[in-house]
């Protein structure tokens, strides 16, 4: 079994850069693809990263996934950052005996 | 259009038992490994169970074995949770996820959610 580690809170002014990590504790975090949500309160989960670095039609290009194997961590990063961008947002893995394995989750403040 | 719609939940007593639906469309059903995943008051997303698109292969979290069992009706394209021996600790809105393949436990779709309080 493994887990996923992100920071509980991040936050950053309209207009900058944010980078959100995901930290897997054992096993490859390149093993098995990552995938980003958010979550704005109220709404279910949306995502906004697929397969590790792949935006969802609909998800602006501010939005970029990636993964870096010498830390074995996956992070988001969010470019001109805007107030609409606040929520909560989850990194997500798997494997074949923890089946689905989400990260504590991050909220995003844009002030 | 994809579309999940989960009912069943409600206030139950510990101890009690309560069975979730979630109704699918806008896909083949049958072609898609189907999820559960909770989220308590406050708290972070927490996987429940998985079944695979025929049903023949249910997987459980540690925290629900033995009190929780997933199904599914492809006939009726409805996913089910039985939940048994409710804790206080089971409270949280569960949300039916459709899996993006059967090898990726990875999830493309979102219901809405569906409350279940455990209280006496």
């Amino acid at each position: 079994n493994f887990m996923l580690t992100q920071p509980h809170s991040v936050s950053e002014s309209p207009g900058k850069t944010v980078t959100i990590s995901c930290t897997r504790s054992s096993g490859s975090i390149a093993s098995n693809y990552v995938q980003w949500y958010q979550q704005r309160p109220g709404s279910s989960p949306t995502t906004v990263i697929y397969e590790d670095n792949q935006r969802p039609s609909g998800v602006p290009d501010r939005f970029s996934g990636s993964i870096d194997s010498s830390s074995n961590s996956a992070s988001l990063t969010i470019s001109g950052l805007k107030t609409e961008d606040e929520a909560d947002f989850y990194c997500q893995s798997y494997d074949s005996s923890t089946h689905a394995v989400f990260g504590g989750g991050t909220q995003l403040t844009v002030l | 259009e994809v579309q999940l719609l989960e009912s069943g939940g409600g206030l139950v007593q510990p101890g009690g038992s309560l069975r979730l639906s979630c109704a699918a469309s806008g896909f083949t059903f049958s072609s898609y490994a189907m999820s559960w995943v909770r989220q308590a008051p406050g708290k972070g997303l927490e996987w429940v169970s998985a079944i695979s698109g025929r049903g023949g292969s249910t997987y459980y979290a540690d925290s629900v074995k033995g009190r929780f069992s997933i199904s599914r009706d492809n006939s009726k394209n409805t996913l089910y949770l039985q939940m048994s021996s409710l804790r206080a600790e089971d409270t949280a809105v569960y949300y039916c996820a459709k899996e993006v393949s059967s090898t990726m436990t990875l999830f493309d779709y979102w219901g809405q959610g569906t409350l279940v309080t455990v209280s006496s």
